[in-house]
């Protein structure tokens, strides 16, 4: 099956702990996202990689850090120096072609802090 | 700013009472609108792309509409099934090519 997948489902993290989200596709799309989700309010852009070895800050990159070593690949590090962690967290990759520009999304991951 | 505003942020309905969503958005560059479908406790499932005023887009019980100031999502004679949070992005132009979301409506369909 072609897709997205993120893992863990839930997380849970410790204050001043670091945690690694894990974001994977196999859908060859150069264009991977890491989006946030709070309660009634739109995703937020946290980052994004247009290509390998290549990846610019979103709106709200401060206490993040992200890696693209693999195309299919592409891990989110919430810090402890993110105030406050505790949301929904969801990646995404973008199909482009002749007539199409789409992303399409994982499961997501929650975050909660303790 | 660039800004999508989504309205109503809840609404409920009976089954079989059609209604309409909308989204309307002051951006710049505009390169496409979409609609995705997200249900509790997961990421969103991807409904249409519009990318002109004036194009419509229909799947079951759903159509979107978009003009150059907002886009609706119209609701056939919906089900309980159709209950989901409906949220609705824009695609700027320019090299970065980022969604800006709106805050979505949460549609409820009793039965």
């Amino acid at each position: 099956d072609g897709g997205i997948t993120q893992s863990p489902k839930y997380l849970f993290r410790k204050e001043g702990q670091n945690v690694t989200l894990s974001c994977e596709q196999n859908l060859n799309h150069d264009a991977m996202y890491w989006y946030r989700q709070d309660p009634g309010q739109g995703l937020r852009l946290i980052y994004y990689s247009q290509i390998v070895n290549d990846f610019q800050k979103g709106d709200i990159a401060e206490g993040y850090s992200v890696s693209r070593e693999k195309k299919e690949s592409f891990p989110l590090t919430v810090t402890s120096a993110q105030k406050n962690p505790t949301a929904f967290y969801l990646c995404a990759s973008r199909e482009q072609g002749a007539g199409t520009d789409t992303q399409y999304f994982g499961p997501g991951t929650r975050l909660t802090v303790l | 700013e660039d800004q999508v505003t989504q309205s109503p942020e809840a609404l409920r309905l009976q089954e079989g009472e059609s209604s309409s969503l909308n989204c309307s958005y002051t951006v710049s560059g505009l390169r496409g609108l979409f609609w995705y479908r997200q249900d509790p406790g997961k990421g969103p499932e991807f409904l249409f792309t519009l990318y002109s005023a004036g194009e419509e887009k229909e799947k079951e019980r759903l159509k979107a509409t978009l003009t150059k100031k907002e886009s609706f999502l119209h609701i056939t004679a919906p089900k309980p099934e159709d209950s989901a949070t409906y949220l609705c992005a824009v695609l700027l132009s320019g090299s970065a090519r980022q969604l800006t979301f709106g805050s979505g409506t949460q549609l409820t369909v009793l039965p």
